[in-house]
């Protein structure tokens, strides 16, 4: 199966800041990546798919880049809602999808 | 308004069966692939399974291949994920999601989620 890694596990921003989030799959996906937020307590909501398609409602300061192995999710400006769990999953080999470990945003 | 409801948080025993559900409305239940997630305690998600409730096609995770069953009940917009032995190492929250119009790689919508603790 086709794992990920994603880095920083945990960033500590404040509101304003500009954050980023990266995302390395073992092998290459093409640009069959995606995006979630969870909130505790919440289930996961698709921010990102198709690596830099913003999923409709999201706010335009997610966007997400990358193809191949290598994925970002930039938050341009930190808002206090954002601060959440975030995870990447690979979606290049259906169904055997699998999700990054997360990374964690909290509050400086 | 799409939505995905899920049954309520159950207590278990290990050794015991259990079958949880995902009812869909909104939308075209036949239509859209659902997808079922695991969360255990304090970690990450992980994907256990899909199924296509049109005709019922069902692929599993390698990892939960034979651990769980996935099914749908078409004329109840309704899709399950069971258990015939559960074990204290199936604790953990349960969610149902639908795959994307777009692709069915990517859930656009999710369940509210089901938390099963099992433990003796």
């Amino acid at each position: 199966d086709i794992q990920m890694t994603q880095s920083p596990s945990s960033v500590s921003a404040s509101v304003g800041d500009r954050v980023t989030i990266t995302c390395r799959a073992s092998q290459g996906i093409s640009s069959w990546l995606a995006w979630y937020q969870q909130k505790p307590g919440k289930a996961p909501k698709l921010l990102i798919y198709a690596a830099s398609s913003l999923q409709s409602g999201v706010p335009s300061r997610f966007s997400g880049s990358g193809s191949g192995t290598d994925f970002t999710l930039t938050i341009s400006s930190l808002q206090p809602e954002d601060f959440a769990t975030y995870y990447c999953q690979q979606a290049n080999s259906f169904p055997r999808f699998t999700f990054g470990p997360g990374t964690k945003v909290d509050i400086k | 308004e799409v939505q995905l409801v899920q049954s309520g948080a159950e207590v278990k025993k290990p050794g015991e069966s259990l079958k949880i559900s995902c009812k869909g409305s909104g939308y075209s239940f036949t239509s859209y692939w659902i997808g079922w997630v695991r969360q255990m305690p304090g970690k990450g998600l992980e994907w256990m399974g899909i199924i296509y409730p049109g005709d019922s096609d069902t692929r599993y995770s390698p990892s939960f291949q034979g651990q769980v069953t996935i099914s749908a009940d078409k004329s109840i917009s309704t899709a399950y994920l069971q258990w015939s032995s559960l074990k204290a190492s199936d604790t953990a929250m349960y969610y149902c999601a639908r795959q994307s119009p777009y692709s069915s790689s990517y859930s656009d919508y999710w369940g509210q989620g089901t938390l099963v603790t099992v433990s003796s």
